[in-house]
């Protein structure tokens, strides 16, 4: 299994600012994805985040305002850009060692004000 | 990924089996059936997968249909603790655990 920490665990930012969410992992995994639960609904995937390449990122989501950083197999950044209220949310670090199993983070709780 | 249909909600009595039903009409014959939960405020658990043949962990049974148009994830013993979403996630055995989430079904285990 793989243990994922995820920092801040929650936050609250002014609109037009910027945050970035760091995800660590306790062992080197294959795979690492971020993803997005706005209030009462499902999970959304961002992006996967490729170690030492540009994330590859699913429709309706862009690189200039979900920038992703991936140096190394353990750790992975999220940057949330120019917040609106509207990008309140849940996001989610996952990780996969190329198994049936994908690991999650308990989350980052951010508040747009 | 092929397209799933879960109740949105449903309701179990403490100690009794809870089963989930999900149906997946469009799987294609190299698509898995895999189970994940989220509880209030953590990150999604992952629970189960198969094929085709019923499957069995620690955790739950999970029990496809011969034509694996739908399958039920059952918990055979449910307790407070189970109180969660459920989401049933089709996709092939690919192994780069991307997953695509549907909405789920709300278990709500009642004393």
């Amino acid at each position: 299994s793989a243990v994922i920490s995820q920092k801040p665990s929650r936050d609250i930012c002014q609109r037009g600012t910027s945050l970035t969410i760091q995800c660590q992992v306790d062992s080197q995994v294959t795979m690492m994805f971020w993803y997005r639960q706005q209030p009462g609904q499902s999970l959304t995937l961002i992006a996967t985040a490729n170690q030492g390449s540009e994330a590859t990122y699913e429709s309706g989501f862009v690189i200039d305002k979900f920038p992703i950083s991936r140096p190394n197999l353990t750790f992975s950044t999220l940057t949330v850009s120019n917040m609106s209220p509207e990008d309140s949310s849940i996001y989610l670090c996952s990780a996969s060692y190329r198994g049936p199993e994908a690991f999650f983070g308990q989350g980052t709780r951010l508040t747009v004000v | 990924d092929a397209k799933t249909t879960q109740p949105t909600s449903m309701d179990c009595a403490e100690g009794r089996a809870a089963n989930l039903p999900c149906n997946h009409s469009t799987i294609s014959g190299n698509e898995y059936v895999y189970w994940y939960r989220q509880i209030h405020s953590q990150g999604p658990q992952y629970i189960i997968h198969g094929l085709k043949n019923n499957e069995t962990n620690e955790m739950a049974s999970l029990i496809i249909t011969e034509d694996r148009k739908s399958s039920t994830l059952i918990l055979p013993h449910a307790t407070l603790r189970d109180t969660a979403v459920y989401y049933c996630i089709v996709r092939v055995a690919d192994y780069t655990g991307k997953l695509i989430f549907g909405q789920g079904t709300t278990l709500q285990v009642k004393p």
